[in-house]
């Protein structure tokens, strides 16, 4: 199963844009890649997914390497409320076909004013 | 529309007694899956059912956990004898495509 490495924390100034990277050196060709964010006591939200190419929605930006072996999740103008923890999870099979997200550490970002 | 909710927000147990936590799905939702998530951790999976049918119980630590969705919507995680390593939050999600849809979590303190 690809595993994925995060730094622990981050932070960045309300109005800059938030750049969180993810390493998944050992993804195979076919696995996508996903981020989900916690914010406190909630559970995690959905934000976007891709597999090779950059994919932009109304909450953020992916850009995967052409190597896809790290992607880069951007917030393009932070704010207090994304002050949250972020998971990039790469798609594992699970039994009989199903999709397990396997969640790690994930990214604390903290928003400061 | 509605998403996922679970009921009780919160439990407290005494060690030993049995507990059940329950998820409703967004309507339609075929996939379900429970999570436990220890403090300062991130999830880490349980058992995913697809309709009514268990598919995958792997995550399950011991055979005091129990999972059920005997209708297909609803869902139950019961833990029986509880001990004091049970204490998370127990989260439940839904799917539809690619996308998990997650409750707002079941936090568990077993004294």
């Amino acid at each position: 199963d690809a595993k994925t490495t995060q730094p622990p924390s981050m932070d960045c100034a309300e109005g800059r844009a938030a750049n969180l990277p993810c390493n998944h050196s050992t993804i195979s060709g076919n696995e996508y890649v996903y981020w989900y964010r916690q914010i406190h006591s909630q559970g995690p939200q959905y934000i976007i997914h891709g597999l090779k190419n950059n994919e932009t929605n109304e909450m953020a930006s992916l850009i995967i390497t052409e190597d896809r072996k790290s992607s880069t999740l951007i917030l393009p103008h932070a704010t207090l409320r994304d002050t949250a923890v972020y998971y990039c999870i790469v798609r594992v099979e699970g039994r009989r076909g199903s999709y397990i997200p396997t969640f790690g550490r994930g990214t604390s970002l903290i928003v400061h004013p | 529309g509605a998403g996922v909710s679970q009921s009780p927000r919160y439990k407290v147990a005494k060690r030993g007694q049995d507990v059940a936590l329950r998820c409703d799905p967004i309507s339609g939702h075929v996939s379900l899956f429970w999570y436990q998530q220890a403090l300062g951790q991130g999830p880490e999976f349980l058992t995913y059912f697809q309709n009514e049918a268990q598919l995958d119980k792997s995550g399950l630590p011991s055979d005091r956990f129990f999972a059920e969705r005997p209708e297909g919507s609803v869902s139950t995680l019961k833990i029986q004898r509880t001990q004091q390593e049970d204490s998370a939050v127990y989260l439940c999600a839904s799917r539809v495509g690619e996308t998990q849809y997650f409750g707002p979590g079941t936090r568990l303190l077993v004294l």
